[in-house]
């Protein structure tokens, strides 16, 4: 079992939908983060969290600390928000502080 | 540009041959990360340096994997007798000293293909 699930793993929708990804993780972390990768590679860093919530203009997210649980929400999607959503994190007590990833959601808005 | 920088963007070589990627940190940055990332996965961890120490290395990383920095400064990482298995996007990332969480900044990442 891979220690960060995401879900779901593809997701369609309309412009202007609400949007919601789901990250859930197996044992305590020190900081979760959500990553945006477009066809060509780059990861581009959308949030780092370790309690409460962020928002940055149409996207917010959300951690749960108690259920090892966090959300991302995009408001108002448009087409150039299709991309590959991937929620990843480190632990306490890690001295490399290094990124353990989930598979990703890949997300696709039709106009 | 003041981002993360990798060279080459893209690499095919034939299996059997050596290959080198190049990363260019931010320049403030001391520590640095590699990343190696198969289509439809996430990334995966490779290898950490803080400044020119290299203080973690996966068990993904097999002896015909070597990376440094020598200063510091850029990374370097060398893959050898390179096998078809080793077709992968290989990432780089930097971060800053400060705070308890670090966020990274990736490079576009170079992608290898070994024919």
């Amino acid at each position: 079992k891979n220690e960060v699930e995401q879900s779901p793993q593809n997701l369609t929708a309309q412009e202007g939908e609400f949007i919601t990804i789901n990250c859930s993780y197996s044992v305590g972390i020190s900081a979760l983060h959500w990553l945006q990768q477009h066809p060509g590679g780059g990861i581009v860093s959308l949030f780092m969290l370790s309690s409460g919530k962020k928002k940055h203009g149409r996207l917010i997210a959300t951690i749960n600390i108690q259920e090892k649980h966090s959300s991302l929400h995009i408001t108002a999607s448009h087409p150039r928000d299709s991309a590959v959503y991937i929620c990843a994190v480190s632990y306490y007590g890690g001295a490399t502080n290094k990124l353990i990833f989930g598979t990703g959601t890949l997300l696709a808005v039709q106009p | 540009d003041t981002g993360v920088s990798q060279n080459p963007r893209h690499k095919i070589t034939k299996r059997g041959q050596n290959v080198t990627f190049r990363c260019d940190p931010i320049s403030e940055h001391n520590r640095l990360y590699w990343y190696r990332q198969t289509l439809g996965q996430g990334p995966e961890f490779l290898t950490y340096f803080q400044n020119e120490a290299q203080l973690e290395k996966s068990r993904l990383l097999s002896d015909r994997f070597s990376a440094e920095r020598p200063k510091g400064s850029f990374s370097t990482l060398e893959i050898q007798r390179t096998e078809q298995g080793d077709s992968a996007m290989y990432l780089c990332a930097s971060s800053p000293r400060t705070g308890i969480s670090y966020e990274q900044y990736f490079g576009p990442g170079t992608r290898l293909t070994v024919t």
